[in-house]
């Protein structure tokens, strides 16, 4: 029974690129949650997204990025012309009944 | 909006003292989940709490939560070098669906 999957685990990017972050909840889930965690910092909530919805994007910054979960397929958190500010780790989470299931993450780096 | 915060940032023990880390929530929640994430790791969850002083213990570990449901503690007795980590409490408000609010998390350091 795999457990959520992103990839890749490692990007780098150059300043003024895009940064495509993907992940596949567990099975059965159709709940899926990306955060951003800066380095020594906690995890920041960024959006909410069921199937073909966003539910919750109330973290999102306004400019540059976006989050899809399609019908099928995996959720994509997309950074357009990233900054080296964006760099950081982005988890995404499945949940269950209660609990939230996390991937590995993936660590960006924008040089 | 609601705000969960998180004390101490970080924390250095010996090997077999106790280590506790508190949360405290600005807003009343439904219940509230504490995950560990190891260093370079992901978060793992431990444990949901919901009830009003709710008291649950997992082997070295021992869970509260707040009678007024807006505060919480994670202790460990006896640390071991295989506690190392950060710990998040995560609480989620009341008439809330699924999201939610981390704490800052404890970083845990147990020195042999």
């Amino acid at each position: 029974n795999a457990g959520v999957m992103q990839n890749p685990r490692h990007l780098v990017r150059r300043r003024g690129q895009e940064a495509r972050l993907r992940c596949s909840p567990m099975k059965g889930h159709s709940h899926v949650y990306w955060y951003r965690q800066l380095p020594e910092e906690g995890l920041k909530f960024m959006v909410y997204l069921q199937k073909e919805n966003i539910i919750d994007e109330s973290g999102m910054p306004k400019e540059r990025f976006s989050a899809e979960f399609p019908k099928e397929g995996p959720s994509i958190l997309r950074i357009q012309q990233v900054v080296r500010g964006d760099s950081a780790a982005y988890f995404c989470a499945s949940s269950g009944e209660y609990e939230q299931y996390f991937g590995p993450g993936t660590r960006l780096t924008v040089t | 909006g609601q705000q969960v915060m998180q004390i101490p940032q970080y924390q250095h023990v010996q090997e077999g003292e106790d280590f506790t880390t508190y949360c405290n929530s600005s807003t009343t929640l439904s219940n509230i989940q504490w995950y560990k994430q190891r260093p370079g790791g992901h978060p793992v969850f431990l444990i949901q709490l919901v009830k009003s002083g709710e008291v649950k213990k997992q082997k070295r570990l021992t869970f509260q939560f707040g009678e007024a449901k807006k505060n919480s503690s994670l202790h460990i007795t006896a640390t071991q070098t295989t506690d190392v980590g950060t710990y998040f409490c995560a609480g989620r408000a009341e008439g809330s669906a699924r999201q939610l609010t981390f704490g800052s998390g404890t970083q845990l350091t147990v020195l042999p």
